[in-house]
Order: structure tokens, then C-alpha cells, then sequence
């Protein structure tokens, strides 16, 4: 078991650049989400995948965000025209889907950690 | 909307004493709630939960319940070490989905 992966752990850009980040789930598991974490914060929900379908969405991602699981296994979160406010960590979660579904441990990714100048 | 509201930290404590660390959550239905913790230098992981009302998560010694009539979920230990110093996050599961709300996460610092 390797746990979840993300790549890359560190990205600087320059506002209005475009920055697209990996996560790379516990294999067997079939949901995935994406969070967004600042300083002093907890992680603030971006958006869940159950397999490849993206089934919740947050209003915190707006249209410059988007997010693609195509085969149901990895998933990539893309960051169109960056602006500073967006620096943050980004972190993914995988969980397995048992009976019900309801109340599943997510397992995080170490996250990916993003400066825009 | 749903929310979860923890206490503000940092909470600084002595080996040995008790910790207290209160959880409230605004949510409509019955969402299922957990704790994580995340150690220095390490990424969120699950430290226990709840599913239903009245039931306890416990896990390396630390107990919380879930309490309707309350809405809380307050974590507690009755000893902690200086091991237990990391950030721990509050966090709710939405009922009819799976958005998850974290708190904005407590800092314990435990002396020797």
C-alpha cells in the first residue's frame, strides 16, 4: 500500500500562468476528492469524483478550476490564468466505497503546495 | 449552510493533563463526523469518528461522541503525551453527499 500520491509537492508560478497538478489515489479505492487548504485553516472542499464521474462540485471552484478523474484512477486538477489568492495547498483524498458509503475514511495525499507570484 | 465550529488554539498542556478539545456543527439531517490530526511534518489522518447519534469513536486513547440534542463531538484524552502535539481538525460529512467541512483545526501543544 503506497498510500495517496500528488505531484509535484511544490509549484511556483507567475500570475496568469496555468498550473495543473496530479493525485494518484490507493488503488483500490474509487473515490477521490480535492480540497484546498490555507494557513490556519482546514482543508476546504473543492470537489469529488466517484469512479470518473464528478459528482459534487464546491462554488469555491470557480471556472478558471477544473478537474478530470478520465479512467476513474488518477485525477488531475488544472488552475487556469492563476492569481495569488489561489496560493495554497492543494490536497487529495481517496476513499474506498463500502456498503452505504456513509461515513468512509478519506486517506490524504501529502499535497501539493502552490505559489503564485 | 452546514458548518463546523472548533475551539481556538493553540491549546498548551502538561504531560499527563486532561484535554478537552470542543467541536459544535450546524448540518441538517445526520451527517457523519470524524476528527483528524495531522503531526508535525505529516499529512491529515483519521483519528476516529462517528457515524450516528449517541455513538463514541475512540482511538489511541482519545474519545469523542456524538451528540445530537448538542451538536457536538468534543474530543478528549485523559493523559496526553508530548507524542499528541499536532494540529487535529473537526470535520463533517454532509448528509445526501459526501462534501466533507473541516473546522478550521486546533493546535495542542503538550510540555514534558
Amino acid at each position: 500500500d503506497t498510500g495517496v500520491s500528488q505531484d509535484p509537492r511544490h509549484k511556483i508560478t507567475k500570475r496568469g500562468q496555468n498550473v495543473t497538478f496530479r493525485c494518484d489515489p490507493i488503488s483500490e479505492h474509487n473515490r477521490l476528492y480535492w480540497y484546498r487548504q490555507t494557513l490556519g485553516q482546514g482543508p476546504e472542499f473543492l470537489t469529488y469524483f466517484q469512479n470518473e464521474a464528478q459528482l459534487e462540485k464546491s462554488r469555491l471552484l470557480s471556472d478558471r478550476f477544473s478537474a478530470e478523474r478520465p479512467k476513474g484512477s488518477f485525477s488531475t486538477l488544472e488552475i487556469q490564468r492563476t492569481e495569488q489568492g489561489d496560493s495554497a495547498m492543494y490536497l487529495c483524498a481517496s476513499s474506498p466505497q463500502i456498503w452505504l458509503g456513509r461515513g468512509e475514511t478519506q486517506y490524504f495525499g501529502p499535497g501539493t503546495r502552490l505559489l503564485v507570484l | 449552510g452546514d458548518s463546523v465550529t472548533q475551539m481556538e488554539g493553540p491549546v498548551t498542556l502538561s504531560e499527563e493533563a486532561f484535554l478537552t478539545i470542543n467541536c459544535t456543527y450546524t448540518a441538517t439531517g445526520y451527517p457523519s463526523l470524524f476528527w483528524y490530526v495531522q503531526y508535525p511534518g505529516e499529512g491529515l489522518q483519521l483519528l476516529l469518528k462517528a457515524t450516528k447519534a449517541d455513538d463514541k469513536g475512540s482511538n489511541k486513547g482519545f474519545e469523542a461522541t456524538y451528540r445530537k440534542e448538542t451538536t457536538s463531538f468534543h474530543l478528549e484524552k485523559g493523559s496526553v503525551q508530548v507524542s499528541d502535539s499536532a494540529v487535529y481538525f473537526c470535520a463533517l460529512e454532509m448528509t445526501g453527499g459526501f462534501k466533507t467541512i473541516f473546522g478550521a483545526g486546533t493546535r495542542l501543544f503538550v510540555k514534558a
